[in-house]
C-alpha cells in the first residue's frame, strides 16, 4: 500500500540557514509527489509537485526538492529560511484513483 | 485564481447536534474532498466526490455523511456530533487524471463539541 513517512516531527532553524526536509515514500510505480505548506489556522497551499522529467523541482517561495528513486526520497530544501517559512510542511504521494496520501506533517520553527 | 471557501472558519456545537460543514469551489473541478487534520496524524480523508452526487468513503467515514447536489458544491454532515469530532476539517477539489492531480484547499473549519 502506498505510504508517505516524514521521520521529523519538528525541526528548527536559524534564519537564514539552510533547510531540508525528508520524504520517504513507498509506491508500486512511478509517483506523483507533492510538498504543501500550511500557515498557523490556514488551508494547504501547494509549494511544488513532481509528476516526470526533471528530478529536481522548483517550487514557489525559493523552494526546491528533489526526486530520488533509489531512495524513495523527495526531500524539501530551501538554501535560506526567513521567519515567514515557520509552519507545517506536508509531503504527499498521487494515487490513480484521483486520492492524496499525505504525511504526518513537519512543523518547521525559525529562530530569529 | 482558484477558490475553495468553507462556511464557517470557527463552529462551536453541542453534543448531539446535527452539524453541516459546507464547501464551495470555483473551478469546475470534478472531484471534492473531505478531510480531518488532527496533531500527530496529518490528514485523514473523510469522504470523496468524483461527481454530481457520486461519493465514495475514504479511510475515517464513520459519523460522518456527504451530500452533492450540484458540482460545485459539496456538504459534510455530522449526523449526530460527538466530542472526538473536535477536530479541524479541510474540503479540496481537484481535477481528475487517474494519476493523482494536485487538490487546492480551503481555509479550514476548526469545530468544537461540547
Amino acid at each position: 500500500a502506498q505510504s508517505v513517512t516524514q521521520p521529523d516531527i519538528h525541526i528548527t532553524v536559524s534564519e537564514g540557514a539552510s533547510l531540508e526536509l525528508r520524504c520517504n515514500y513507498s509506491y508500486g510505480a512511478t509517483p506523483y509527489l507533492f510538498w504543501y505548506v500550511q500557515s498557523p489556522g490556514q488551508g494547504l497551499q501547494l509549494l511544488l509537485k513532481y509528476f516526470s522529467g526533471d528530478t529536481l523541482v522548483q517550487g514557489i517561495k525559493g523552494f526546491e526538492a528533489e526526486f530520488k528513486r533509489s531512495q524513495s526520497s523527495f526531500n524539501l530544501r530551501k538554501p535560506s529560511v526567513h521567519w515567514s517559512d515557520a509552519a507545517e510542511y506536508f509531503c504527499a504521494v498521487g494515487n490513480r484513483d484521483d486520492k492524496i496520501i499525505f504525511g504526518k506533517g513537519t512543523r518547521l520553527h525559525i529562530l530569529p | 485564481d482558484v477558490k475553495v471557501t468553507q462556511s464557517s472558519r470557527y463552529l462551536v456545537k453541542r453534543t448531539g447536534e446535527k452539524v453541516f460543514l459546507e464547501c464551495v469551489q470555483d473551478m469546475d473541478h470534478e472531484n471534492m474532498f473531505w478531510y480531518r487534520q488532527d496533531p500527530g496524524l496529518g490528514l485523514r480523508l473523510i469522504y470523496f466526490s468524483y461527481d454530481v452526487k457520486m461519493k465514495e468513503k475514504g479511510d475515517i467515514p464513520e459519523g460522518y455523511s456527504v451530500s452533492r447536489e450540484k458540482k460545485e458544491r459539496f456538504s459534510l454532515i455530522l449526523e449526530s456530533a460527538s466530542t472526538n469530532q473536535t477536530s479541524m476539517y479541510l474540503c479540496a477539489s481537484s481535477l481528475p487524471s487517474g494519476t493523482g492531480e494536485t487538490q487546492y484547499f480551503g481555509p479550514g473549519t476548526r469545530l468544537l463539541v461540547l
